[in-house]
């Protein structure tokens, strides 16, 4: 009941296009839904979090989509472009003052051709 | 600004050996966390600190223990090192909760175990 599920694994998208990532969770408890982006030989990066009481959110081409309902949220990346090439990871976590442990996804590396 | 600082970088060790990765945080961040990241698996949490002398289990913290004598320091030790230890370990800090804040990543310490 723990576990983010991500997908895909991998994404290879064309320069200008949508990236988009899904992820899928069980616990309800879950209050705080963010995106992290880490580029080779790096650590995760913050990009875009979201919580449960916003269906959307939007910062720039990054937009986080959240179905409270189904249990799922995405990331989608417009016009997407060869810097975006990363390993994008969702993660979930519950706000019980307890360290704010982040639960994370699987990854998807995704590769942006020129 | 060096944020989260990891050391070291890199290191093999032989089964059985003993070592201690070390992390050091310069914003003065009350939470600390170790994970591991394994391909296909996302990050997972090893151990975590909410403050400068307490420590507490994350989601597979077998065969690893941490102290954190001091508030910017985390340490991760390996007492008898197995092959199925060889990974990427990533410290991360943040402010206390209250409201969300992002973990800062450390750009990690690559690991073999052989």
């Amino acid at each position: 009941q723990q576990q983010v599920k991500q997908s895909p694994q991998s994404l290879i998208v064309q320069k200008g296009g949508i990236s988009i990532i899904n992820c899928a969770y069980e616990n309800t408890a879950f209050d705080y839904f963010p995106w992290y982006q880490q580029f080779p030989g790096k650590g995760p990066a913050l990009l875009i979090a979201i919580r449960p009481d916003v269906s959307e959110k939007k910062e720039g081409r990054f937009t986080i989509s959240f179905n409270k309902s189904a249990k799922q949220f995405s990331l989608h990346i417009m016009d997407s472009q060869p810097g975006d090439s990363a390993t994008y990871f969702c993660a979930a976590s519950i706000d019980n003052n307890q360290g704010g442990k982040l639960i994370f996804g699987q990854g998807t590396e995704l590769s942006v051709k020129p | 600004n060096a944020g989260v600082t990891q050391t070291p970088k890199f290191r093999v060790l032989k089964t059985g050996q003993s070592m201690t990765l070390l992390c050091a945080q310069d914003m003065n961040h009350e939470y600390m966390y170790w994970y591991r990241q394994d391909p296909g698996m996302g990050l997972r949490l090893i151990h975590y600190s909410v403050g400068e002398g307490t420590t507490a289990k994350g989601e597979v913290p077998d065969g690893y223990n941490v102290s954190r004598l001091k508030k910017q320091n985390f340490l991760l030790g390996l007492e008898s090192a197995a092959p199925s230890q060889t990974s990427v370990y990533f410290c991360a800090s943040s402010y206390s909760t209250g409201r969300r804040q992002p973990q800062h990543f450390g750009d990690g310490t690559r690991l073999s175990i052989l």
